[in-house]
Parts: C-alpha cells; structure tokens; sequence
C-alpha cells in the first residue's frame, strides 16, 4: 500500500512571495490534515479536509488556504510569505474506518515539504 | 495556540538504559497518540490509547494513560540506537477529529 506523498520535498521562496504545496492520501482515506512544524518542535494543526470540505482550521492567519480535490488529494497554498514560515509542513490522511492499530483516529503523516523563505 | 506539555524536551542516554518521558495537559484527554519522528521523516503512530489507566505494549515500548486521562507515559526498556528520534503526543478531540500535538521530546539514544 502506497503511503502519502507530498511534493516538492524542498522548496525556497523569497520573502512576499507564494507557494503551493501538494499531498496525495493513501487511498481511501478521504481526509486530510495539514501541520506546520518549526525547528523539529511539535506540530501545529493547519487545516483539515474531507470529502473536499474544510472541515476545521487552526490558529493561523487567511494568508494560509488550500482545498481538496476530487480524487482527495490536497494543495496548502501560502500567500505574501513571511520568515516565520520557514518550516516543516507536514501532510496525514485519516480513513474513517479503523485503522491499521484498530483505532478510529489513525493518521498517516508524509515526509513533508520543507519550506525556506528568505 | 494550545499545546500539550511534554517532558524532558530532551534526552540523551546510553545503549541498554531504561528511560520515561511525559506528556500532560490542564485538561481531560478524550484520546491520547504517541508517535516517533525521525529525521527527514514524518511522525510514525505508535499508540492509541484511550480509557483511564490504561496500559499498551509495543515491544520494549511501555504506554500509560492516566486514571483521570489528564497525563500519559511512555516507557522504554533497554534502550537502543534505533529509538533515536523525536517522541509526540497527541490528543484527538472526538468531536471536531481535530489533533493537539505535544512539545516533543528529542531522545538520543548512544551506542
């Protein structure tokens, strides 16, 4: 079983500028959730997605969006960057069915995409 | 924006040694994850846990959750290299499936 992706794995912008991150879930599984993580520490919560909905949203200004697609993959879109985003952004998906471990609540993280703003 | 507590931030060990981390919050937890992230990697779940007191193994992995499910532990026995890494909890709100992640503990663990 394929596991999430994300992609790029690497990405450098200048300060103002935009970016687009991607994350493809394990397939089935219909939600996705976004986390920023700063200098290895532990991770915000961003967004969550399912069924293409925003489902709920974390503590973060407008400038951070994104939406899912059709096929349930997802796109974090981050606008006018700032220094502070430079980060780890991480991508899970969660099925609604029990996972591997027998729980509801089983979230399966990508590698993420590093993100630098200078 | 809400975190959980997590404790030691750090620790390093020598090979063989046993060690316990925390992880604690002013609140009830519904249900509590661990999970260890390695570098250039994402968290890896380890553990669910979700009633008072109880307690999961995984191996030399110990984890309990608090009577009143406002701490959990995590347990390892004979530590080796490979558990080297960044150790999270996490709490899951039930109702909104929205995941509160801890502070971290970073483990280095040396041969």
């Amino acid at each position: 079983e394929a596991g999430v992706t994300q992609s790029p794995t690497h990405l450098i912008k200048t300060r103002g500028q935009h970016a687009t991150l991607r994350c493809s879930p394990i397939s089935g599984h219909t939600s996705v959730y976004w986390y920023q993580q700063a200098l290895g520490l532990g991770l915000q919560f961003l967004l969550w997605y399912d069924e293409g909905e925003e489902r709920n949203r974390g503590n973060f200004p407008p400038r951070f969006s994104g939406r899912q697609f059709p096929n349930y993959s997802s796109e974090l879109n981050v606008n006018a960057l700032e220094l502070e985003d430079s980060a780890l952004y991480l991508c899970a998906s969660r099925s609604w069915g029990r996972g591997r471990g027998g729980s509801s609540y089983e979230q399966y993280f990508g590698p993420g995409t590093r993100l630098t703003v200078t | 924006t809400q975190l959980l507590e997590q404790s030691p931030q750090f620790l390093s060990i020598q090979e063989g040694e046993n060690l316990t981390v925390y992880c604690n919050s002013s609140s009830v937890f519904s249900s509590l994850q661990w999970y260890r992230q390695e570098p250039g990697e994402g968290p890896v779940l380890l553990v669910t846990v979700v009633t008072g007191g109880e307690v999961k193994k995984l191996k030399r992995l110990t984890f309990q959750f608090g009577d009143a499910r406002k701490d959990s532990s995590l347990h390892i026995t004979a530590a080796q290299p490979g558990d080297t890494g960044l150790y999270l909890c996490a709490e899951i709100s039930s109702g909104t499936y929205k995941y509160i992640f801890g502070t971290g503990t970073r483990l280095k663990v040396l041969a």
